[in-house]
């Protein structure tokens, strides 16, 4: 099985400090995304990478910054956290395309509150 | 524009009937996928099925098949012989050939199953 995991699944924070979300993987996807999650607007992609060290940027990705030093890790960083980065946060990963697709397995989630 | 629509934002069924979640998609693509995943209340989004657009045959995983209609743009889930465990949210999702790691999200559907 397809395992995603995050580092926390809750986390309060304060206005101005600097949050890291954690992901890992253990399927050795070359692909993975971040993405956000808020009432009434769905999931929005911040961020996904389709290897070590490449990102791109989703349709979110203002206030983000990602890192991908090891195939099985995608990072998430919220620079100086505000009030509006209070959400849940969905790390996923994906293979190549193949027979089963490219499904998207996801993590957890991390509720994140900044106060 | 809209690529994934979801019209039921809730929907009640009764324990061990058959229930039917729609899902309308828009793309000019002749290549993509479609996939629905379902989140409980816990907030992971679990990977349920799969089509591809090419694939004659309807999905089927378990309880769950994929009504894929290709003419009329719609790719249903069908839940047979409801538990009370299924009660979640279900997320109709599909992503483009030429753009695969691009995921469209739809609004999703409150499924809630009466005992």
């Amino acid at each position: 099985d397809v395992k995603v995991t995050q580092s926390s699944r809750y986390l309060v924070k304060r206005t101005g400090e600097k949050v890291f979300l954690e992901c890992v993987q253990d399927m050795d996807h070359e692909n993975m995304f971040w993405y956000r999650q808020d009432p009434g607007l769905g999931l929005r992609l911040i961020y996904f990478s389709y290897d070590v060290k490449m990102k791109e940027k989703g349709d979110i990705p203002e206030g983000y910054s990602v890192s991908r030093e090891k195939k099985e890790r995608f990072s998430l960083i919220l620079e100086s956290a505000s009030t509006n980065q209070t959400s849940m946060y969905l790390c996923a990963s994906s293979s190549l395309p193949g027979l089963a697709g490219y499904v998207q397995y996801f993590g957890p989630g991390t509720r994140l509150t900044v106060t | 524009a809209q690529k994934i629509t979801q019209t039921q934002p809730g929907m009640f069924v009764q324990e061990k009937e058959a229930v039917t979640l729609d899902c309308t998609y828009d793309t000019s693509d002749q290549s993509y996928g479609l996939f629905w995943y379902k989140q409980p209340s816990s907030g992971e989004m679990i990977f349920l099925i799969y089509q591809g657009s090419y694939d004659e045959q309807n999905a089927t995983e378990g309880r769950y098949s994929l009504n894929f209609q290709k003419a009329r743009k719609s790719a249903n889930l069908v839940i047979s012989a409801s538990q009370l465990g299924d009660s979640a949210m279900y997320f109709c999702a599909m992503s483009q050939s030429y753009n695969f790691n691009k995921f469209y999200f739809g609004s999703g559907t409150k499924l809630n199953v009466k005992p």
